[in-house]
């Protein structure tokens, strides 16, 4: 079991530039999420994906955000046009339909300057 | 809003005896309960849950129990051991499988030798 991989682990980025995250989630998991944590509060919902399908965004997922999940397998994640507000850890995090739980990777702590 | 309550920010329990931790949730359409516990530089990690038709569930040294009326969910860990400093989060969804998770802010325990 090797868990869910995200890459990179920080990313520090100027205000206006796009960054790009990535999730393996584990391999026999069909469904996949996104999680926002910034500090001192709970992890907050994004979207989530079933398969390559997005089935769900949160109103915290402004224009400036896209998921996807091509084949069903990784997903990426990317913000444009960074702003200081996006400065978080982004959590992504996956299950199965028959699992309830979900498996969280360590994230990726964005810092926009 | 704040849909799910952890109004102590820390707690701080001497070794071998109990931890209780406590959670508020507004949202009577949540039906699905998860305590999620997490050390720095990692994911959350899975500890235990509970559905709303149930009042406790028990799981080695963690129980959760669940008081509907009240809306209301507490975690007792016993005995307490080092092991379990960390920062614990209570989560809860509406729809048990999809885990469009709604967190609380955490509540930091340490364990006192």
């Amino acid at each position: 079991d090797t868990g869910v991989s995200q890459n990179p682990r920080h990313k520090i980025t100027k205000r206006g530039q796009n960054v790009t995250f990535r999730c393996d989630p584990i391999s026999e998991h069909n469904r996949l999420y996104w999680y926002r944590q910034t500090l001192g509060q709970g992890p907050e919902f994004l979207t989530y994906f079933q398969n390559e399908a997005q089935l769900e965004k949160s109103r915290l997922l402004s224009d400036r955000f896209s998921a996807e999940r091509p084949k069903g397998s990784f997903s990426t994640l990317e913000i444009q046009r960074t702003e200081q507000g996006d400065s978080a850890m982004y959590l992504c995090a996956s299950n199965s339909y028959t699992n309830e739980k979900l498996f969280f990777g360590s994230g990726t702590q964005l810092s926009v300057l | 809003d704040q849909q799910v309550k952890q109004n102590s920010p820390s707690l701080s329990v001497q070794e071998g005896r109990i931890s209780i931790l406590n959670c508020d949730y507004t949202n009577s359409m949540f039906d699905y309960f998860l305590w999620y516990k997490k050390y720095p530089a990692e994911g959350p990690t899975f500890l235990i849950s509970i559905s709303s038709i149930k009042d406790k569930n028990e799981d080695g040294r963690f129980t959760v129990f669940l008081n509907k009326s009240a809306k209301h969910l507490s975690l007792h860990i016993v005995p307490s051991q080092p092991g379990d400093s960390a920062v614990y989060f209570c989560a809860a969804s509406i729809i048990q499988g999809a885990q469009k998770l709604v967190f609380g802010q955490g509540t930091r325990l340490t364990i006192n030798p």
